[in-house]
Formats: C-alpha cells, sequence, structure tokens
C-alpha cells in the first residue's frame, strides 16, 4: 500500500459547482497534513495546512481524520482558475514530506 | 513567502554526462532541503533530504552514487545526476524549510524545477 493515495481523477466539473477530494495516508504516526496545488509545470505552492479541528480559507475547507487516516479538501464554488492538480502532502517522522500523485481538477464554463 | 531558486530550468545533454542542478533558498537559511524526481503524471518521488554540513539521506532504491547531493552552506544546496542516461530524463525539483522552528508546521518551499532530458 502506498503511503499516501489520491484518487487522480480528473474531476471535471462546472463553475460555481463544489468539489471534494480525499486522501488517505498509511502511517499512523504521521504528524502533519497539507494540500498543495500544482499547475501544469509549475512547483507545487502551500494551499493550506489541514488541522485535527478542520479548517476554512474562503471557498477551502480542509478536514482531518486521524481515525480513518484520511484528509480531504473541499471547494466550494469553483471558478476556472482553480483548475490545477491538488497534491496531498503527509508528514512521516521527523517531518519528512510525502507526497500523494495528485488529483486533477477541471473547471470548465 | 520565502523564496527558493532553482537552476537550470531546463537542461538537455547527451548520454554519460553529469548534470548539476543548483538550490538556493534566496532569503532563509535552510538546514533541511528535500530533493524530488517527477515523472509525468506521477507524484513527486522524494530522493533524498539534504543536511547543511552532513551526509544526504537517501530514499530506497535511490543510488547514492549516481544523485549526489551536497549541501555545503544553509542557503545551497546541489544535485548532481552523474553519467545520465534517457532513464534519468525527468522534473526534478528541490524544496526547503525555514531553519529552526517550524518544523512541525512544516511549510515547504519549492524551487521552479528543473527539467533534464538526457539523449
Amino acid at each position: 500500500r502506498k503511503e499516501v493515495e489520491q484518487d487522480p481523477g480528473p474531476f471535471n466539473v462546472p463553475e460555481g459547482a463544489t468539489v471534494a477530494f480525499n486522501c488517505t495516508y498509511s502511517n499512523s504516526a504521521s504528524q502533519s497534513f497539507f494540500w498543495y496545488r500544482q499547475d501544469c509545470r509549475k512547483e507545487p505552492k502551500l494551499l493550506m495546512s489541514v488541522y485535527s479541528s478542520g479548517n476554512e480559507d474562503g471557498r477551502f475547507t480542509a478536514q482531518l481524520n486521524r481515525a480513518s487516516q484520511y484528509i480531504s479538501l473541499l471547494i466550494r464554488d469553483s471558478k476556472l482558475s482553480d483548475s490545477a492538480t491538488y497534491l496531498c502532502v503527509v508528514n512521516r517522522g521527523s517531518y519528512i514530506p510525502t507526497f500523494g500523485r495528485g488529483t486533477s481538477l477541471i473547471v470548465h464554463p | 513567502g520565502a523564496v527558493v531558486s532553482q537552476h537550470p530550468s531546463w537542461v538537455i545533454c547527451k548520454s554519460g554526462t553529469s548534470v548539476k542542478i543548483e538550490c538556493r533558498s534566496l532569503d532563509f537559511q535552510a538546514t533541511t532541503m528535500f530533493w524530488y524526481r517527477q515523472f509525468p503524471k506521477q507524484s513527486l518521488m522524494l530522493m533524498a533530504t539534504s543536511n547543511e554540513g552532513s551526509k544526504a539521506t537517501y530514499e530506497q532504491g535511490v543510488e547514492k552514487d549516481k544523485f549526489l547531493i551536497n549541501h555545503a552552506s544553509l542557503t545551497l544546496s546541489t544535485l548532481t545526476v552523474t553519467s545520465a542516461h534517457p532513464e534519468d530524463s525527468s522534473f526534478y525539483i528541490c524544496s526547503a524549510r525555514l531553519a529552526g522552528g517550524g518544523t512541525a508546521t512544516g511549510e515547504l518551499f519549492f524551487g521552479e524545477g528543473s527539467r533534464l532530458t538526457v539523449l
């Protein structure tokens, strides 16, 4: 089993839709969790950290479920500019970041 | 946010030659840098963790004699792909964390990546 697993998609949604991605991790001792966004042929950039109590940043909501070992990202009111690959990152022991393969999102008019 | 500069952005080389990629933290000190490789439509695969002043820690399956990593200062880490072959063609990307506190929160700052093509 991979350390961090994501559905690669693509998720193809219309503007204004709500879309959710999940990411599962295998190491129960994982320390911290993040969502990064990567545009085509570009470097990843931090979208948001994921806190135990869940957190929201504008249209984006992140949740952590330690019992089931997954994190989620919810995007409300999707914009065309949200089209990208969303990478789940889990810090395992010694805070080594491990990336999922990413979930591709395509928002169309 | 913090800036990480990676150079070169693109490199094309002949099989058998060596290629050096530089990763610099421009406005902060980075005790730890990470080197990743990304094949098309694949995730970033961690190759090694580079610690300033000590030997890099390589992930399983990554040949340390082929991918030489040097982290001589708090602002510079280099990756040298030795005797490159076509199968080494990939997108190589470095990332860094701020030195000192913040490892628990752990935001990574990425270089722009280096696209290597070996003919």
